[in-house]
């Protein structure tokens, strides 16, 4: 199979502090992990995509110096939420893709991340 | 530029029947991935079923089959014998290249 975890699987947190949210492929190497946020009742928003060694690309509209996204390796991406406010919670979904692109590869995705900010 | 369209916000099927759930797309490349993902409550996204642009065969996996019609561009999943665990939300979703995108869904509903 192709296993993703994510951790944390919630979290709630004050205004301005930082969160860090990690995707782990556990059974295979991703070089393609991508970040998703979701609002309740809609679907998945594309945030940012990350490759192994490189820089995220971020989708227009969302803020690189707020959701900075490291993929150190070809099994780890994390997302860090920088001094979160209110309007940052919602639901993160991250997915990890097997090979380095193609139409026909499946994206895996983790179980997701409730963020609340107080 | 690409597009998915689900235009069922919601569906109500009797338990053991089958039900189709709508998804078209636009795309202008001639290489492109069809998916369809379940979404539970607990928000998890669960690969369901896939179609390559050039497949000839309809795809299918266990209950789930996908009727793809490419001269319609729709690409609709068909759930054989429901059951009460598939009261969820489907996504159907198009990959072209690199990127992916996802329909607003559909949220089925299995009635007892």
């Amino acid at each position: 199979g192709a296993v993703v975890s994510q951790h944390p699987s919630w979290v709630i947190c004050k205004s301005g502090t930082s969160v860090k949210i990690e995707c782990r492929s556990l059974d295979f190497q991703a070089t393609t992990m991508f970040w998703y946020r979701q609002f309740p009742k809609q679907s998945l928003m594309l945030m940012a995509t990350s490759n192994e060694g490189s820089k995220a690309t971020y989708e227009q509209g969302v803020e690189k110096d707020k959701f900075l996204i490291n993929h150190a390796s070809l099994t780890l991406s994390t997302l860090t939420v920088t001094s979160a406010h209110p309007e940052d919670s919602s639901f993160y979904i991250c997915s990890a893709r097997k090979s380095s692109g193609g139409y026909t590869d499946t994206q895996y995705f983790g179980p997701g991340t409730r963020l609340t900010v107080l | 530029a690409q597009k998915i369209t689900q235009t069922q916000p919601g569906m109500f099927v009797q338990e053991k029947e089958a039900v189709t759930l709508d998804c078209t797309y636009d795309t202008s490349d001639p290489s492109y991935g069809l998916f369809w993902y379940k979404q539970p409550s607990s928000g998890e996204m669960i690969f369901l079923i896939y179609q390559g642009s050039y497949d000839q065969q309809n795809a299918t996996e266990g209950r789930y089959s996908l009727n793809f019609q490419k001269a319609r561009k729709s690409a609709n999943l068909v759930i054989s014998a429901s059951q009460l665990g598939d009261s969820a939300m489907y996504f159907c979703a198009m990959t072209g290249g690199f990127k992916t995108i996802f329909g607003a869904g559909t949220r089925l509903f299995v009635k007892a």
